[in-house]
């Protein structure tokens, strides 16, 4: 069964605080991604990279950076948290081309509280 | 740039009952348009996708969906509502050949 994996359910962290979110994926895909959900405004991309090494700006990258050293895990990465970056946070994953056989598969997110 | 715009944020209807989830598009070629489901506390799951080819798309769960080019249209629609559909329903299109772009996501609410 495929799997991507977030490594924490909830967090609760303390503002300016250095926050890492870690994913990894079993399927050997080419592509990740990191999301932010948030009420009424549904899933917008941070960050995806596409490689190893390898990372894009997504529409709402201030305040985040990403590391993908090895193509299975990828992290996000909040410098400073602060409390506007209280969300839900989803992982995923896809093959280098979506299409009609291939589809990106999602992580269960971890919810991520600031104070 | 790619979009797709989700009409109703919150959608209550009655166990047994037609299901219909609105979402437009916005796109300059064809698009590649997908439903995902996001049950309380998961992540997302794919629903069913259009790509090319029949315009009439069947899912899981008993889910389809239409691709409707001159309505700009891809709703997602089940005849009869279960208790189990209550979750969040998220419509997307691919962005280039890798990146999704969702909508704001509509609330199922079934009523018994």
């Amino acid at each position: 069964d495929v799997k991507v994996t977030q490594s924490s359910r909830y967090l609760v962290k303390r503002t300016g605080e250095k926050v890492f979110l870690e994913c990894v994926q079993d399927m050997d895909h080419e592509n990740m991604f990191w999301y932010r959900q948030d009420p009424g405004l549904g899933l917008r991309l941070i960050y995806f990279s596409y490689d190893v090494k390898m990372k894009e700006k997504g529409d709402i990258p201030e305040g985040y950076s990403v590391s993908r050293e090895k193509k299975e895990r990828f992290s996000l990465i909040l410098e400073s948290a602060s409390t506007n970056q209280t969300s839900m946070y989803l992982c995923a994953s896809s093959p280098s081309i979506l299409g009609a056989n291939t589809e990106a598969f999602f992580g269960q997110g971890t919810r991520l509280t600031v104070v | 740039a790619q979009s797709v715009t989700q009409l109703g944020s919150h959608v209550s209807v009655s166990e047994g009952a037609l299901v219909l989830l609105r979402c437009n598009y916005s796109s300059s070629v064809p698009p590649y348009l997908f439903w995902y489901v996001q049950y309380p506390n998961q992540g997302l799951q794919l629903l069913l996708k259009y790509t090319t080819g029949a315009t009439l798309v069947k899912g899981i769960n008993g889910f389809e969906a239409e691709f409707k080019k001159s309505e700009t249209s891809f709703h997602l629609t089940k005849p009869s509502a279960h208790m189990s559909d209550a979750a969040e329903y998220f419509c997307a299109i691919l962005q280039g050949a890798q990146k999704l772009v969702f909508g704001q996501g509509t609330r199922l609410t079934i009523n018994p």
